[in-house]
């Protein structure tokens, strides 16, 4: 079966740190990757996609970026953090395919920058 | 701006009640998606209804389709306790990696 693992859980970062945080789907070859972010009190903002090694899609312009060293491994990166980016982070997949409209949520990693 | 928004925003019912939750959108879609969302949690897949069906059932769940209104509406029956959660709706309009594009969601609350 599919698995999905997001980490860290939480993390508090100052602001001008550098970011990273990590998403890898297991049981999959593959898989469409995907960021969003989830602000207090709103909805889910597709932040990037990837639909293979090397190919990014990014969605609104921001302090972040993204990269797909591997075929199911996806980072989400910052240089230097902002109080903006504060908010909860959400990797997901989808398999190319007839079913590739659903999508597999991993747990989540929720940064609060101070 | 968002396609998909929910509507209530909150509702609270009592445990054996019905909740009805509906989500509008602005453009045509392909399919339209329900997702669950525990506090603090990531997303959970329920439904997926196609631009060409009317309504779906799966379990407690029923979900109806109305392109002409562009809109879509989530029932869940007899609710229990454990149904409290946020509940957000999805729209696949076709675009290449199948991007979804989600409303703020509706958070569920089941008193006991």
């Amino acid at each position: 079966s599919q698995t999905i693992h997001q980490w860290p859980a939480t993390l508090v970062q100052p602001v001008g740190s550098p970011l990273s945080l990590e998403c890898t789907v297991e049981g999959t070859s593959n898989p469409n990757l995907y960021w969003y972010r989830q602000a207090a009190g709103r909805g889910l903002q597709l932040l990037f996609y990837s639909v293979g090694i090397g190919q990014i899609s990014s969605e609104v312009p921001q302090n972040l970026s993204a990269s797909r060293p591997q075929d199911r491994q996806f980072i989400l990166s910052s240089k230097k953090l902002l109080l903006s980016d504060s908010g909860f982070y959400l990797c997901a997949w989808s398999v190319r395919g007839t079913d590739q409209e659903t999508q597999y949520f991993g747990p989540g990693t929720r940064l609060l920058v101070l | 701006s968002q396609q998909g928004e929910e509507d209530p925003q909150a509702l609270s019912i009592q445990e054996g009640e019905n909740a009805t939750m509906n989500c509008s959108y602005k453009t045509s879609i392909n399919n339209l998606q329900w997702y669950r969302q525990n506090s603090g949690r990531g997303l959970v897949h329920l439904i997926l209804i196609r631009s060409n069906e009317r309504e779906k059932h799966s379990g407690r769940l029923r979900v109806t389709l109305d392109t002409s209104k562009k809109s879509s509406s989530l029932l869940i029956t007899a609710s229990r306790a454990a149904d409290t959660a946020s509940y957000l709706c999805a729209t696949d309009a076709g675009w290449g990696a199948q991007k979804l594009v989600f409303g703020q969601g509706t958070r569920l609350t089941i008193n006991p």
